[in-house]
């Protein structure tokens, strides 16, 4: 078990520039999320897989942002256009069937300029 | 609307004494609620949780403690260590289509004083 490994850890770019972040989950949890912090607040949830089914995604969740899960095991989330406003952290996280437990990853931390 | 509340923002306790982190709810469908920690630059890491079935659950030197009736849970530290100098989140999750949907507070930043 090597937990929710993220990448990159920290990401800096120019508004209006295109980014995207990996998540690996534990390796037999089927259930990833995608989370975003901000100072101050709770993670707030974006969107959620079963497998390599997107089964939900958060009002939260514009039209620049996309998830994916091609094989049900790593996913990728891509921000398009990104604006000041999406400088945050981003989490990872992932569960096996049935549990209650969610496990975070590291998050990565973005900054748009 | 908050679902979940921690009306504290920060804490301060001396090392060796209790710590006790509070968070209020507003749904009385949550099926488990949770408690992570999380140091700064860091994903949450989970510490503790409680099923809605239970009115208490220890762990070491932690126990999270549950008041259906008043919609309210604890977290008891004790004896607190400089290194759980860090924020706390609630977080409550209901089991929805097919999935556990989770809810997190906004934190309490807790300092454990040497």
């Amino acid at each position: 078990d090597t937990g929710v490994s993220q990448d990159p850890r920290h990401k800096i770019t120019k508004r209006g520039q295109n980014v995207t972040f990996r998540c690996d989950p534990i390796s037999e949890h089927n259930r990833l999320y995608w989370y975003r912090q901000t100072l101050g607040q709770g993670p707030e949830f974006l969107t959620y897989f079963q497998n390599e089914a997107q089964l939900e995604k958060s009002r939260l969740l514009s039209d620049r942002f996309s998830a994916e899960r091609p094989k049900g095991s790593f996913s990728t989330l891509e921000i398009q256009r990104t604006e000041q406003g999406d400088s945050a952290m981003y989490l990872c996280a992932s569960s096996a069937a049935g549990a209650e437990k969610l496990f975070f990853g590291s998050g990565t931390q973005l900054s748009v300029l | 609307d908050q679902q979940v509340k921690q009306n504290s923002p920060s804490l301060s306790v001396q090392e060796g004494r209790i710590s006790i982190l509070n968070c209020d709810y507003t749904n009385s469908m949550f099926d488990y609620f949770l408690w992570y920690k999380k140091y700064p630059a860091e994903g949450p890491t989970f510490l503790i949780s409680i099923s809605s079935i239970k009115d208490k659950n220890e762990d070491g030197r932690f126990t999270v403690f549950l008041n259906k009736s008043a919609k309210h849970l604890s977290l008891h530290i004790v004896p607190s260590q400089p290194g759980d100098s860090a924020v706390y989140f609630c977080a409550a999750s209901e089991w929805a289509s097919g999935t556990y949907k989770y809810i997190f507070g906004t934190g309490t930043r807790l300092k454990v004083l040497a």
